[in-house]
């Protein structure tokens, strides 16, 4: 069966400091990762995805991938309490996402 | 550039009543689109996927149908609802093509089945 796991937190980071986010998933022929921001009572938004081992950087976003270990992360620097939210990573399984549970963040002024 | 809309944005039923959401896409022609349901502080579960008119794929067995009468028109049907179909609905739309195919959500239905 084909998983995504994610740490459901929430994971309390001050503002301004970095919140480091991270999914594993289960089947290693896996090539596209996703992530996404879920504001409470909204639907999920984009923020990036990444395909190649290494990092990829958007902005105060990096997502890092390492396919040989199976776990993608998502690194926020500058948190700002405006990016307290539920992120969702999901796995291109080929036909379809599996997404994760989702990690709570919260950011404190 | 592409919207996606589904309406209505509530929704409270009772129980075994039907049920039908609808979900269209603008500004693309042939795409994926997807049917999740996300209950009270859970995960995404895929409940359908289509690739195009009259394909649809069932994810999870349930008292739930799906329907594409058209390329950008998705609904989501049930005969009779039951008090676990409560959750928040979201419809999804993706190119189908490339080597990442990057999914959109639309704004979601809230149902509540009372």
């Amino acid at each position: 069966q084909k998983e995504v796991e994610q740490n459901s937190g929430p994971l309390s980071v001050p503002e301004g400091a970095i919140a480091s986010l991270n999914c594993t998933y289960s089947d290693r022929g896996s090539q596209s990762f996703f992530w996404y921001r879920q504001y409470s009572g909204k639907s999920p938004e984009l923020i990036m995805f990444i395909y190649s081992n290494g990092d990829k950087e958007d902005g105060r976003f990096t997502a890092q991938l390492n396919k040989a270990s199976q776990y993608v992360s998502l690194l926020i620097r500058d948190s700002q309490p405006s990016d307290s939210a539920t992120y969702l990573c999901a796995v291109d399984y080929g036909q379809n996402f599996v997404f994760g549970p989702g990690t709570r963040l919260s950011v404190l002024p | 550039s592409q919207t996606i809309h589904q309406w209505p944005a509530t929704l409270v039923q009772p129980v075994g009543s039907p049920l039908s959401l609808e979900c269209t896409v603008e500004g693309t022609s042939n795409p994926n689109l997807y049917w999740y349901r996300q209950a009270a502080g859970r995960g995404l579960q895929l409940l359908f996927y289509s690739v195009g008119i009259g394909q649809i794929s069932s994810e999870v067995p349930q008292n739930l149908s799906a329907s594409r009468p058209q390329d950008r028109q998705f609904i989501l049907s049930s005969k009779k609802l039951l008090l676990s179909d409560s959750g928040f609905y979201l419809c999804a739309w993706s190119e189908g093509r490339g080597n990442t195919d990057t999914q959109y959500f639309g704004p979601g239905t809230r149902l509540t089945v009372l």
